[in-house]
């Protein structure tokens, strides 16, 4: 069946580091991907998405490209701040979302 | 606001009572789906609502567990003879109407955490 793995964490970073998670999905049909974010205390929440091959998501620095060659959506910023620390959540669409386990991500000043 | 909204936010109860989670999905979104998030893991699927379609109810884990939704507004989770294990973080999401690229966005509320002792 259709399926979502992504990079176990917790990931730890120094502030300004780059940050990459990655994603890869299994699907038969062209699904839909997300990145869903949830803040400490918060709900999870759309961080960005990408509907077919090749399409970027972007939004707050971060971005992800629809790979379909290698079947991956990883996510990716340039500077991470303290305030990006939140477990992110990689999802397909197919007739509903699947997601991924969850990666988290720990900044520290 | 206008979002989802999801009560109680925190449910107690003891082994073997039944439970009834409620959500309040966006006005005008048609698809309802309601997740378990266990601690320290990922969302796993329960149950979709789609207009007037059947329910796909494919990720419920037991008959202990059902669903309803009045038309397309609230929806009620329902957990009979709750164990320790349905101790989780219950997530209602809503969307609009899917396209032709599948799904639509979901949003999500905040969830009820169940503590089942």
């Amino acid at each position: 069946g259709d399926s979502v793995t992504q990079m176990e964490g917790p990931v730890t970073l120094s502030e300004e580091a780059f940050l990459t998670i990655n994603c890869t999905y299994t699907a038969t049909g062209y699904p839909s991907l997300f990145w869903y974010v949830q803040y400490p205390g918060e709900g999870l929440q759309l961080l960005l998405k990408a509907t077919k091959a090749d399409d970027k998501g972007s939004n707050k620095g971060f971005e992800a490209t629809y790979r379909k060659e290698t079947t991956s959506f990883h996510l990716e910023k340039g500077s991470v701040q303290v305030s990006d620390s939140a477990v992110y959540f990689c999802a397909l669409s197919t007739d509903k979302l699947i997601f991924g386990t969850g990666t988290r991500l720990q900044v520290f000043p | 606001g206008a979002g989802v909204s999801q009560s109680p936010s925190n449910k107690v109860t003891e082994k073997g009572k039944d439970v009834e989670l409620r959500c309040d999905p966006i006005s005008g979104h048609t698809a309802l789906y309601w997740y378990r998030q266990r601690l320290g893991q990922g969302l796993e699927f329960l149950i979709y609502f789609q207009g007037n379609s059947a329910p796909d109810k494919s990720g419920l884990p037991s008959d202990r567990f059902s669903a309803e939704r009045t038309g397309e507004s609230v929806s009620t989770l329902t957990i009979q003879r709750t164990q320790q294990e349905d101790s989780a973080v219950y997530l209602c999401a809503s969307s609009l109407e899917p396209g032709t690229s599948g799904i639509g966005t979901q949003y999500f509320g905040p969830g009820t955490r169940l503590t089942v002792l």
